[in-house]
């Protein structure tokens, strides 16, 4: 099992600023995530972090709002850049799911914009 | 494209009694994974069953249990004896590919009345 550590827990920001996110893995782990989840919704796929390179994203997501880090493989953070209200969401990484095994998920970063 | 369908927004069970949350998924893969995750008000994610598609024995863990029907793709989760700990939002979750993509349907938020 794996224990994530993600911070901040939340924020509350001004538009055009950024906010970097930070998630922290206890142990080596191959396939890190970063999920959204707009207030009483479900959790969409941002991008897979990968280790040594450029994160791959989902339909909607770009790196320019978006980038993300990955410098090992217990580390990862995801930068929300030029802040807009709508951005306005939890955010959550999380670990984990090769070959079916179970995901672990941090306890997510609730993000305001003002 | 994969898809996962929870038709029941909200659920409301009480104390002690058995209540049955329903899924349906659609996919083109034929190795994938399901499971469940709830989501108490504490964002935590917690993995609550898992179940392997090549298997045919449905999952339990303790009280919690699927009816898993391949062909009809469906993957139903019940949870007997229900505790005041069991109200939180629950996720049903499809694993695929090799890049341990996950879908997530919309949720449903679980109420335990006594």
């Amino acid at each position: 099992s794996a224990v994530i550590s993600q911070k901040p827990s939340r924020d509350i920001c001004q538009r055009g600023t950024s906010l970097t996110i930070q998630c922290q893995v206890d142990s080596q782990v191959t396939m890190m995530f970063w999920y959204r989840q707009q207030p009483g919704q479900s959790l969409t796929l941002i991008a897979t972090a990968n280790q040594g390179s450029e994160a791959t994203y989902e339909s909607g997501f770009v790196i320019d709002k978006f980038p993300i880090s990955r410098p090992n493989l217990t580390f990862s953070t995801l930068t929300v850049s030029n802040m807009s209200p709508e951005d306005s969401s939890i955010y959550l990484c999380s670990a984990g799911g090769q070959g079916g095994e179970k995901l672990f998920f941090g306890s997510g970063t609730q993000l305001s914009v003002l | 494209a994969q898809t996962v369908t929870q038709s029941q927004p909200e659920m409301s069970v009480q104390e002690a009694e058995t209540v049955t949350l329903s899924c349906t998924y659609d996919t083109s893969e034929s190795d994938y994974y399901l499971f469940w995750y709830k989501q108490p008000p504490s964002r935590q994610m917690i993995l609550v069953i898992r179940q392997e598609a090549y298997k045919q024995q449905n999952a339990t863990e303790n009280r919690f249990s699927v009816n898993f029907q391949k062909a009809a793709k469906s993957f139903s989760l019940k949870i007997s004896d229900s505790q005041l700990g069991d109200a939180a939002m629950y996720f049903c979750v499809l694993l695929y590919g090799t890049a341990s993509k996950l879908t997530f349907g919309t949720g449903t938020r679980l109420q335990v009345t006594l």
